[in-house]
Order: structure tokens, then sequence, then C-alpha cells
């Protein structure tokens, strides 16, 4: 079984710019969560949704927001990119609103 | 509030020594607690949980935790380290009460010598 994925892998954006991160959660999870990890630190929870609707959110600028689609998957946006905003970003998936979490490989967002 | 504090930023090990990972939370409601492991350029993988089940909890490649409410910790085990053992590791708390958000500590990186 596929788990959680995460596109792209890699990239390397400009200040200024917008990004958007994909996530597809395991097959039949109805959650996805989204945590920016700094190098160096613990990861940081920016967002989760939940049958498509936010269920919560983390300390982070309006910069930042997601969406979740009906078939579960997610999109991480960032707008006018920050130096700061270079980190690992990580997509998590978990069976119900409340269930155990399990993360995806990773976009790793560099910014130039 | 809930928090997690991670005792010691490197740990270094011989291989076949014991290793003791360090993991104090901080939780105003009953928690659940969590230790994943982030190899290089990957994500996490949960290695094991504290659901209230057990205070002794085995996980995955040998390693287990004991939760003890009396000194608010959590700490990870492993009788043998091997080589392949050698990653991040992350102790994470999160609340029973239903709420969704893991707090991560910093994180231990595990060296293991030959």
């Amino acid at each position: 079984d596929a788990g959680v994925t995460q596109s792209p892998t890699h990239l390397i954006k400009t200040r200024g710019q917008h990004v958007t991160l994909r996530c597809s959660p395991i097959s039949g999870h109805k959650s996805v969560s989204w945590y920016q990890q700094v190098l160096g630190q613990g990861p940081q929870f920016i967002f989760q949704y939940y049958e498509k609707e936010e269920r919560g959110r983390g300390n982070f600028p309006d910069r930042f927001s997601a969406r979740q689609f009906p078939n579960y998957s997610s999109e991480l946006n960032v707008n006018a990119l920050l130096l700061g905003d270079s980190a690992l970003y990580l997509c998590a998936s978990s069976l119900e609103e409340v269930g155990w979490t399990f993360f995806g490989q990773g976009t790793r967002l560099t910014v130039v | 509030a809930q928090s997690v504090t991670q005792l010691g930023s490197h740990v270094s090990v011989s291989e076949g020594a014991l290793v003791l990972l360090r993991c104090n939370y901080s939780s105003s409601v009953p928690p659940y607690l969590f230790w994943y492991v982030q190899y290089p350029n990957q994500g996490l993988q949960l290695l094991l949980k504290y659901t209230s089940a057990a205070t002794l909890v085995k996980g995955i490649n040998g390693f287990e935790a004991e939760f003890k409410k009396s000194e608010t910790s959590f700490h990870l085990t492993k009788p043998s380290a091997h080589m392949s053992d050698a990653a991040e590791y992350f102790c994470a708390v999160r609340r029973m009460d239903s709420s969704y958000k893991l707090i991560f500590g910093s994180g231990t990186r595990l060296l293991v010598r030959p």
C-alpha cells in the first residue's frame, strides 16, 4: 500500500514568489496535517484538515494557506516567500480527525 | 500548554552499547506520547506510541520506551545499538482529549561508532 506521498520532493524558489506543495494521504485516510521542519529543529504544526474543513491552525502568518480536496488530497500554499520559509515541509495523514499520524517524505523548499 | 524537552542534541554510542535517549514532557491533561525516527533526507517514521494501555511500550527495531508519570518522562532505549540506528530521533506529545496536533521536541541525533 502506498504511504503518504508528497510532490515535489525538492524545489527552489526566489524571495517574493509563491509556492504550492501537494500531498496525497494514505488511501482511506480523511485527515491531512502539514508541518514545517526548519533545519536542526523539530517539526512545527501548520494546519490540519479533516473532511475538507480546517480543524486547526498553528502559529504561522496568513501567507500560509491550505485546502483539502474531495479525494482528501491537500495543497499547502505559501505566498510572498521569505528566506526563513526554507524548510522541509511534511505532510501527515490519519484515518480519523484524531488518529495515529503517518508522515510523508517531505518537500524540501529552498528560498534564495 | 504542552511541551517536550529532549536532553542532549547529540548522543554517541559504540555499536553494541545501550542506547538511551531522554524525553521529558509537560502536559496539563493526560497525553499520548510518541517517538519518531528520521533518517537523512527522509520523513518521520513512527517508532512507538504510548496510549495509556501499558507503561512499557515496545516499538520497531528493538526500541522500547517507559512512561513514568511521576517523572514526566518517556525515555527511549535499545539494549544494543546497531550502525543502522544512526538517525535523528524526535519525541512528541499530543493531548488525549481530542486535540489533533503533535508537539515535537527539538530532536536528538544518535551517532553509532563502529
